[in-house]
């Protein structure tokens, strides 16, 4: 899988938006951009993933850029509920078989303060 | 939205002893689920991947005489940490894929709670 790039922790205002950024220059044409966030002591939560244009659902919006060797997640308006180690993983779909598997980096703690 | 549970928990276990940890799609069908294993402030490690009705694939540095996976429906796989030790002590989670695809989009994968294991 390429490997991923992300800074390894952010600070927010809650009520702002958080953009959280992902550098992933060894992406492949049939790789996707996978975003999933971990509250302490939980499972991974499924955000978002795109292959190469924007895309947004109910939670987060996500930014990939022309080239595809970076992206960024938005949190429109992040809360205090929001704290969490944010995950970027890039990795291969397959339609049948062993699948994509996602090999999970270092991530950016993200904590949204008052 | 997609519900992925794992049972139990918690659990505690002596040394020595085997414990299974189960791992359920609720609404949906997967032909694939991952096992993971996070230790306190690190990043999760894939340990395996299983295949419904095959024999699991495990990551390099994983014992898989150890760490037994079974994938016996579309909807359930188990983890058995036979002859725990100590250093067994993890968090250990589960994934399934999504079986629906769609395009554009590909397969989601959905994470289960997570398991914390506790050898003594």
């Amino acid at each position: 899988d390429a490997k991923t790039t992300q800074p390894p922790s952010m600070d927010c205002a809650e009520g702002r938006a958080a953009n959280l950024p992902c550098n992933h220059s060894t992406i492949s044409g049939n790789e996707y951009v996978y975003w999933y966030r971990q509250i302490h002591s939980q499972g991974p939560q499924y955000i978002i993933h795109g292959l190469k244009n924007n895309e947004t659902n109910e939670m987060a919006s996500l930014i990939i850029t022309e080239d595809r060797k970076s992206s960024t997640l938005i949190l429109p308006h992040a809360t205090l509920r929001d704290t969490a180690v944010y995950y970027c993983i890039v990795s291969p779909f397959m339609f049948t078989g062993g699948g994509n598997k996602l090999t999970f980096g270092t991530g950016t703690q993200l904590k949204v303060e008052l | 939205g997609a519900v992925v549970s794992q049972h139990p928990s918690r659990v505690i276990c002596k040394s020595g002893t085997s414990v299974k940890i189960e791992c359920r799609s609720l609404d949906f069908q997967a032909t694939t689920m991952f096992w993971y294993r996070q230790f306190p402030k690190q990043s999760l490690m894939l340990m395996a991947t299983s295949n419904e009705g095959s024999k699991a694939t495990y990551e390099q540095g994983v014992e898989k005489d150890k760490f037994l996976i079974n994938h016996a429906s579309l909807t359930l796989s188990t983890l058995t940490v036979t002859s725990a030790h100590p250093e067994d002590s993890s968090f250990y989670i589960c994934s399934a894929r999504d079986l629906q695809w769609s395009p554009g989009s590909g397969n989601t994968i959905y994470f289960g709670e997570g398991s914390w294991l506790t050898v003594v």
